[in-house]
């Protein structure tokens, strides 16, 4: 299986903040690659498909980027509302994985 | 509106079996594979099953292949997933996920709220 590294696992930011998130996979991917976000007790949200593109209704501040192994998930301008877990997952094998998640926090 | 919602979960003990079911609503269910995606208490998420809309093909994780089955009845816009020899480790919210195409492998682009299953004497 290939195995997808998040870093940071926690992050600690401040409303108006860039973070910058990174996703590593043990082996290409291509452009196969989502993010999701969940806040706690709930389902996942898918943000960025195909590395780099938003989904339709998720805020414009979301970029994504990178290809093959390395890709970022990138938030502009942090809002009170961002403050979650953040995943990766590739799907460019049948055996989707997920990275372990980057938890966002009030710094 | 996509709308996913999860039930059969509960307390199991070890050994035992349980069935998943999830009830679709708000797109066209035959349209587009389906997959259980899990999360233990306090980890991360872990890919389970996905059955393709066509022909109906499945895979499944190494950790649950040969114990968990995957299904979907298209006439009802229901998937399920039939749970054996459970173990301690299988404990997890369980989430029914919509795949973004019908076949192959994409992105999960609408998910239920999930149903907890506890593994346990």
């Amino acid at each position: 299986d290939i195995q997808m590294t998040q870093s940071p696992s926690t992050l600690s930011a401040s409303v108006g903040d860039r973070v910058i998130i990174t996703c590593r996979a043990s082996q290409s991917v291509s452009s196969w690659l989502a993010w999701y976000q969940q806040k706690a007790g709930k389902a996942p949200k898918l943000l960025i498909y195909q590395a780099s593109t938003l989904q339709s209704g998720v805020p414009s501040r979301f970029s994504g980027s990178g290809s093959e192994t390395e890709f970022t998930l990138t938030i502009s301008s942090l809002q009170p509302d961002d403050f979650a877990t953040y995943f990766c997952q590739q799907y460019g094998t049948y055996s989707r994985t997920f990275g372990q998640g980057t938890k966002v926090e009030i710094k | 509106e996509v709308q996913l919602l999860e039930s059969g979960g509960g307390l199991v003990q070890p050994g035992g079996s349980l069935r998943l079911s999830c009830a679709a609503s708000g797109f066209t269910f035959s349209d587009y594979a389906m997959s259980w995606v899990r999360q233990a208490p306090g980890k991360g998420l872990e890919w389970v099953s996905v059955v393709h809309s066509v022909g109906g093909s499945t895979k499944y994780a190494d950790s649950v292949k040969g114990r968990f089955t995957i299904s979907r009845d298209n006439s009802k816009n229901a998937l399920y997933l039939q749970m054996n020899s459970l173990r301690a480790e299988d404990t997890a919210v369980y989430y029914c996920a919509k795949e973004a195409r019908g076949s192959g492998t994409w992105e999960l682009d609408y998910w239920g709220q999930g149903t907890l299953v506890t593994v346990s004497s």
